[in-house]
């Protein structure tokens, strides 16, 4: 069974650093990648989806990255801003499994002014 | 594009109350999920169709939940007997029909369901 994490749970910067998000999934037959983004009361935003083929994709000042046969998958956000604070999720589509994704259980971001 | 609707936003009902979810996916797509969403378990689905058939709903927890799409602009997830377990958030999503990018989830904002 396919299981997603991301690490940490929660992170706080101060505005204008770079950082990375991290996401591990256990099985490595997936189909593509997606990160989402939450805000409090609201519904996920999708950011960027990486077919099984792509090493990376790239929206502004967000670059994800996937490594198959590592079971991993990088967001790394560009100059931070605190509107950037949000849960970030990241999510597989296991190759064979029609459309379900697997969701891991994200990481709340905090961009400090 | 409105994205995907649901309604109503917030929902409070009594122990033992039928509640009733709605979703209106976005046109054109062909899928679309149901996913409840806790701080204990985080997103989890519940059921999804393609083309108006449910195709896999073995997370549904119990038979107090019931989903419907009678066609291709509306669904309904029916909870009846409901219970305070069942208060978290319930979220609708939908994808566009082929392959490749379409795979790309988007999802409502959501119904706040509280059961007291």
């Amino acid at each position: 069974k396919q299981e997603v994490t991301q690490i940490p749970a929660a992170l706080s910067v101060p505005e204008g650093e770079n950082l990375v998000l991290n996401c591990s999934f256990t099985d490595s037959a997936i189909y593509n990648l997606q990160w989402f983004r939450q805000d409090p009361g609201k519904g996920l935003t999708s950011l960027l989806l990486i077919q099984s083929s792509q090493r990376e994709q790239t929206s502004g000042r967000l670059n994800a990255s996937l490594d198959k046969s590592s079971g991993r998958s990088t967001l790394y956000i560009a100059a931070s801003q605190p509107g950037d604070s949000a849960t970030y999720l990241c999510a597989v589509l296991v190759s064979g499994s029609a459309r379900q994704l697997t969701f891991g259980s994200g990481t709340q971001l905090t961009v400090l002014p | 594009d409105a994205g995907v609707i649901q309604s109503p936003r917030h929902e409070v009902t009594e122990m033992g109350q039928e509640v009733t979810l709605r979703c209106k996916p976005i046109s054109g797509h062909d899928y679309l999920f149901w996913y409840r969403q806790t701080m204990m378990r985080g997103l989890e689905l519940l059921i999804y169709f393609n083309n108006n058939v449910p195709i896999d709903d073995s997370g549904m927890p119990e038979d107090r939940f019931s989903a419907k799409m009678p066609n291709a602009s509306f669904s309904t997830l029916k909870i009846q007997p409901s219970e305070p377990r069942d208060s978290a958030v319930y979220f609708c999503a939908s994808t566009p029909p082929g392959g490749g990018r379409r795979n790309e989830q988007f999802f409502g904002p959501g119904t706040r369901l509280t059961v007291l």
